[in-house]
């Protein structure tokens, strides 16, 4: 059973550019949420995606925005970088139920953006 | 206001002995709380979890308690293992969310 996949895994680009991040769930699974992880910060929640909508959201500007397809794969977008952006960005994807057991809330390796 | 905390950054502990990882939390809305182990830039693996009904629940080498009139956690893994060197990392949701509030972790050396 293939896990989940991010891509790609590194990234670095320039102040003030946007970057696309992606995410591919485990197959059967809905929901899809993004977290970054500084570390002054730990890992933080950024949003939720399921059924192609975002379901929650937390603490973040604007400038980060993501959305979800049909095939429950998501994108998370970052829009005019800026140097505390720098930061492992992982999803995590869900079963339909939200099982908390080992099924579910599984997370891919992330992808490491550095802006500079 | 950080919801879930671990207010140790670090433990080290001899192989075979017991590591007793704690976490405490402040929302009495959350109905599971899970454990995850992570590797620098690698996403954080799951452990164990328990629900907000149980008090305590049990896998292998992995016990986790939970004291709700306390709002606290712990993790015990026994006996640790070198292997068992990471950082571990708390979490709660409230129910049928996919959202996740982590503790900040904590580093777990196991020595040999």
């Amino acid at each position: 059973k293939a896990g989940v996949t991010q891509t790609p895994r590194y990234l670095i680009k320039t102040r003030g550019q946007q970057v696309t991040l992606s995410c591919s769930p485990i197959s059967g699974h809905r929901s899809v949420s993004w977290y970054q992880q500084t570390p002054g910060q730990g890992l933080q929640f950024l949003f939720e995606y399921f059924s192609e909508t975002q379901r929650n959201k937390g603490n973040f500007p604007g400038r980060f925005s993501g959305r979800q397809f049909s095939n429950s794969r998501s994108e998370m977008n970052v829009s005019t970088l800026e140097l505390g952006d720098s930061a492992l960005y992982l999803c995590a994807s869900s079963l339909p139920d939200w099982t908390a057991g080992p099924s579910g809330y599984t997370f891919g390796s992330g992808t490491r953006l550095t802006v500079v | 206001d950080q919801q879930v905390k671990q207010n140790s950054p670090s433990l080290s502990v001899q192989e075979g002995r017991i590591s007793i990882l704690n976490c405490d939390y402040t929302n009495s809305m959350f109905d599971y709380f899970l454990w995850y182990k992570k590797y620098p830039a690698e996403g954080p693996t799951f452990l164990i979890s328990i629900s907000s009904i149980k008090d305590k629940n049990e896998d292998g080498r992995f016990t986790v308690f939970l004291n709700k009139s306390a709002k606290h956690l712990s993790l015990h893994i026994v006996p640790s293992q070198p292997g068992d060197s990471a950082v571990y990392f708390c979490a709660a949701r409230t129910s049928n969310t996919g959202k996740l509030i982590f503790g900040q972790g904590t580093t777990l050396q196991v020595k040999p």
